[in-house]
């Protein structure tokens, strides 16, 4: 089945540490992205990438990092520099170029710094 | 920059109510417009989209949306609502602009009494 897969599904790190979650997607999309979504918050974009080898901050971008060294892959990386990482987040790909706006999400990953 | 402001945070009605959730985007050039709905325990997924044509869209499970240029304005609307309504609901716009990404508002939750 065709779709966008994300691990871990919770993960619990101590402060100060860094974490990277997996985002890895069979859908042939070129684009992918990455949100956190907090209560009451919405989702807020962290970063994107439109191809390979390129990406573009999103508007909290502090504390995180990615790379987009394969078209199926783009991890997230929690900084020790993020402020405030629990969150849940969510990888989102789509079609590009011609991208219409329709993403499609993978199941999320919570995240827990004690 | 853009920005997606969705007028209620939490709605709650009867089963066969009816149900407008209110979306205003602020974006001077032209933009696509989405719905997205995330139902307890699943990922999101698209509930209708515009384009450009019919400015009255229609979506899944009874689903519409108008857009209304003037107001900047792309109401959710169902006639009457079901149990399996209950879910959060994310009101999202994209610049037609090669390169962007998808902004989200902060997410409307529904409930449904039956």
């Amino acid at each position: 089945d065709g779709g966008i897969t994300q691990s871990p599904k919770y993960l619990f790190r101590k402060e100060g540490q860094n974490v990277t979650l997996s985002c890895e997607q069979n859908l042939n999309h070129d684009a992918m992205y990455w949100y956190r979504q907090d209560p009451g918050q919405g989702l807020r974009l962290i970063y994107y990438s439109q191809i390979v080898n390129d990406f573009q901050k999103g508007d909290i971008a502090e504390g995180y990092s990615v790379s987009r060294e394969k078209k199926e892959s783009f991890p997230l990386t929690v900084t020790s520099a993020q402020k405030n990482p629990t969150a849940f987040y969510l990888c989102a790909s789509s079609r590009a170029p011609g991208n219409t706006g329709e993403l499609f999400f993978g199941e999320g990953s919570r995240l827990t710094v004690l | 920059a853009q920005s997606v402001s969705q007028h209620n945070h939490h709605v709650i009605l009867s089963e066969a109510a009816s149900l407008e959730l209110g979306c205003n985007y602020s974006y001077g050039g032209t933009v696509n417009l989405f719905w997205y709905v995330q139902y307890p325990g699943q990922h999101l997924q698209l509930l209708l989209k515009y384009f450009s044509g019919d400015p009255l869209v229609k979506g899944i499970k009874g689903f519409e949306a108008e857009f209304i240029k003037s107001k900047f304005s792309f109401n959710l609307r169902k006639p009457s609502v079901q149990w399996s309504d209950t879910a959060e609901y994310f009101c999202a716009v994209m610049s037609n602009q090669a390169g962007t990404a998808l902004i989200f508002g902060k997410g409307t939750t529904l409930s449904v009494s039956s």
